[in-house]
């Protein structure tokens, strides 16, 4: 069964700093979508960035990139010029082509004024 | 309305009583599913609903009962719930299911949290 491990509970960043968060997956699977999630303190999940696995390049969005490590299963999500508006709850999640996602635990990131 | 909505967004319940959960989506989608959220663990999936038809039920207790009249409303039917069971529960909701890898991207919507006394 997939899983996926985000091993840092909560962290911190100072405005207009950089933030990596970290996660890692378990997969048999060569083909997989693997994304980073974001759930304000509103609680509205929405999703940040997704990667597909059979992509070399790393994913960009604005100020949100990632750092793909297929052979190492690994899927870090840097955050760039932190805002006080990124502060939230990130799930790291898998999708092998079943219904499921595979949510991580999340990361707490608080941006500090 | 926009997007996935959630009513209830709180709810106090007692083990002996029977309330139901709401979650519309707006967005023309076919496929929609409940989560359950609690602190500290994944976000777990508990069930799915493709073109009104449930597609997988991931182990989860007879006391959460869903019901799909049409693809846009989804409900979950709580009874004789346990203090254990209090948690956010997420709706989301998908274009449809795909056995392809053509990943079809799920909308949430805001959550009922959940209080079982």
């Amino acid at each position: 069964a997939q899983t996926v491990t985000q091993s840092q509970p909560e962290m911190s960043v100072q405005e207009a700093e950089t933030v990596t968060l970290s996660c890692t997956y378990d997969t048999s699977e060569s083909d997989y979508y693997l994304f980073w999630y974001k759930q304000p303190p509103s609680r509205q999940m929405i999703l940040v960035i997704r990667q597909e696995a059979y992509k070399q390049q790393n994913a960009t969005e604005n100020r949100f990139s990632v750092n793909f490590q297929k052979a190492a299963k690994s899927f870090s999500l840097k955050i760039s010029d932190s805002q006080l508006g990124d502060a939230a709850m990130y799930f790291c999640a898998y999708w092998g082509g079943s219904e499921k996602l595979v949510f991580g635990k999340g990361t707490k990131l608080t941006v500090n004024p | 309305e926009t997007g996935v909505t959630q009513t209830p967004r709180h709810l106090v319940m007692g083990m002996t009583n029977k309330k139901s959960l709401k979650c519309e989506q707006h967005l023309g989608h076919n496929a929609m599913y409940w989560y359950k959220q609690s602190a500290k663990k994944p976000l777990e999936l508990m069930f799915v609903y493709n073109f009104k038809e449930q597609t997988e039920n991931n182990s989860v207790p007879s006391r959460f009962s869903p019901e799909c009249p049409n693809s846009s409303h989804l409900f979950l039917h709580l009874h004789t719930l346990q203090p254990e069971d209090s948690a956010l529960y997420l709706c989301a909701s998908s274009q449809d299911l795909t056995r392809e890898l053509s990943y079809n991207e799920q909308f949430f919507g805001p959550g009922t949290r959940l209080t079982v006394l």
